[in-house]
């Protein structure tokens, strides 16, 4: 089956540094993507999200990219900062009657002082 | 009120114990989700009910069993559970079944004995 994965299951940046977070998908159908972040002891939290039809969306501090040719999707995080630290999920919804998310495996994003 | 509810935030059950999860959202979605996530993984989907009506069943054993007594409420029954079953239990809302956009609670973690 389509599948949403990770480059890599963790990363360790210096205060103050950006953070990439890298995210591949397979699905080509894929038409809906967002990034959450979960600290522990909690539910995921919604960052940002972003559809097939752009290929690069702003936030606060954040910013994804979407590469709909390679399939490749990526978070990056300004400045990032201790409250940072967390696990980031992909996820991604393809068109289709199921439409539901298919989240990737997460990685684990450290902010070092 | 953007946020959902979930109680307890911790439950510890016997293998012949029968308990129930709660979750409440206040937001007037009409979506409601049930996910089961594993240390270190990324969330499964369990359940979606649809304007209270069960649309999606991902093959959950009969020993989780869904309840939606209104579009505010969300309940998961649990009887006769395995130590296999121990994980963090999220629920979810959306606006609508195929919306995209999901806001998780803080969820309760489960550990049967």
């Amino acid at each position: 089956g389509e599948s949403v994965g990770l480059h890599l299951p963790t990363l360790s940046v210096q205060e103050g540094d950006n953070s990439i977070i890298n995210c591949a998908y397979s699905n080509s159908a894929s038409d809906y993507f967002i990034w959450y972040k979960q600290e522990s002891g909690k539910g995921p939290q919604f960052i940002i999200d972003i559809r097939s039809n752009m290929d690069k969306r702003q936030g606060q501090r954040v910013t994804v990219l979407l590469n709909k040719t390679v399939k490749h999707l990526s978070l990056q995080i300004a400045a990032t900062q201790p409250g940072d630290s967390a696990v980031y999920f992909c996820a991604e919804k393809s068109s289709g009657s199921a439409r539901q998310l298919t989240f990737g495996s997460g990685t684990q994003l450290t902010v070092l002082p | 009120d953007t946020e959902v509810t979930q109680t307890p935030k911790h439950l510890v059950m016997g293998m012949t114990n029968k308990k129930s999860l709660k979750c409440e959202q206040h937001m007037g979605h009409r979506a409601m989700y049930w996910y089961k996530q594993k240390a270190k993984k990324p969330p499964e989907l369990m359940f979606v009910y649809s304007y209270e009506k069960l649309s999606i069943n991902e093959s959950v054993p009969s020993r989780f069993s869904p309840e939606c007594p209104n579009s505010s409420l969300l309940n998961l029954h649990l009887h006769a559970l395995q130590p296999e079953d121990s994980a963090l239990y999220l629920c979810a809302s959306s606006w609508g079944q195929l919306n995209e956009k999901l806001f998780f609670g803080s969820g309760t973690q489960l550990s049967v004995l």
